[in-house]
């Protein structure tokens, strides 16, 4: 598969354990957040989303949490299934779908 | 089915010989977008289209041109490749430059400038 990043920082669970992955980004003045997941060899896929009117939105076993003040985001992944193994990358914009990405962070599940 | 469609997938090349690696999306969307993702770096917008014949620059431009003709196609064009444009070009479009929407990025095209 297609390599995404040599030295990328990297959590390694176990299966059914719950995942946390952080981010921090830059600007202040950034009202959007996305993750996104790119499993190898595929592009990046949508995950979940927020904006800054917002401190936590919950999707289908994955909360996403905005802290402002410190400007840092975090994925929550409930239950964590092998299937999740992946490159994770949160981003963020200051609209009008111009996106400023992360360099990412590997996830291992382990079963 | 719903996709962004690039090609060619995989493509090796020399110094100087002109490229094109297409890029089509069958969902009608507006916005069109080019990636660059290089180990350590993350994505890296190259350019951006709005719609037909409006294009611009996104923060890594040097290098490269695109065009927008049709709605559907965004081909990213390195008129003389150098390598340092070795690596992985991601494709993406979205439906609403008004709001915030989904991007859906294509499989990607890893380039090899040697």
């Amino acid at each position: 598969g297609e390599s995404v990043g040599l030295h990328l920082p990297t959590l390694s669970v176990q299966e059914g354990d719950n995942s946390i992955i952080n981010c921090a980004y830059s600007n202040s003045a950034s009202d959007y957040f996305i993750w996104y997941k790119q499993e190898s060899g595929k592009g990046p896929q949508f995950i979940i989303d927020i904006r800054s009117n917002m401190d936590k939105r919950q999707g289908q076993r994955v909360t996403v949490l905005l802290n402002k003040t410190v400007k840092h985001l975090s994925l929550q992944i409930a239950a964590t299934q092998p299937g999740d193994s992946a490159v994770y990358f949160c981003a963020e914009s200051t609209g009008f779908q111009k996106l400023v990405f992360g360099t990412g962070t590997r996830l291992l599940v382990s079963p | 089915e719903a996709q962004v469609t690039q090609n060619p997938r995989y493509l090796i090349t020399v110094t100087g010989k002109k490229l094109t690696v297409t890029c089509s999306q069958n969902m009608n969307h507006e916005y069109m977008s080019w990636y660059r993702q290089d180990p350590g770096l993350g994505l890296r917008q190259i350019y951006y289209s709005m719609n037909v014949e409006v294009t611009d620059k996104g923060d890594v431009p040097e290098g490269y041109k695109v065009s927008r003709k049709e709605k559907r196609n965004f081909p990213l064009i390195l008129e003389s490749p150098s390598p340092n444009q070795t690596s992985l070009y991601f494709c993406a479009s979205s439906s609403d430059l008004h709001s915030y929407n989904e991007q859906f990025f294509g499989p990607g095209t890893r380039l090899t400038v040697l």
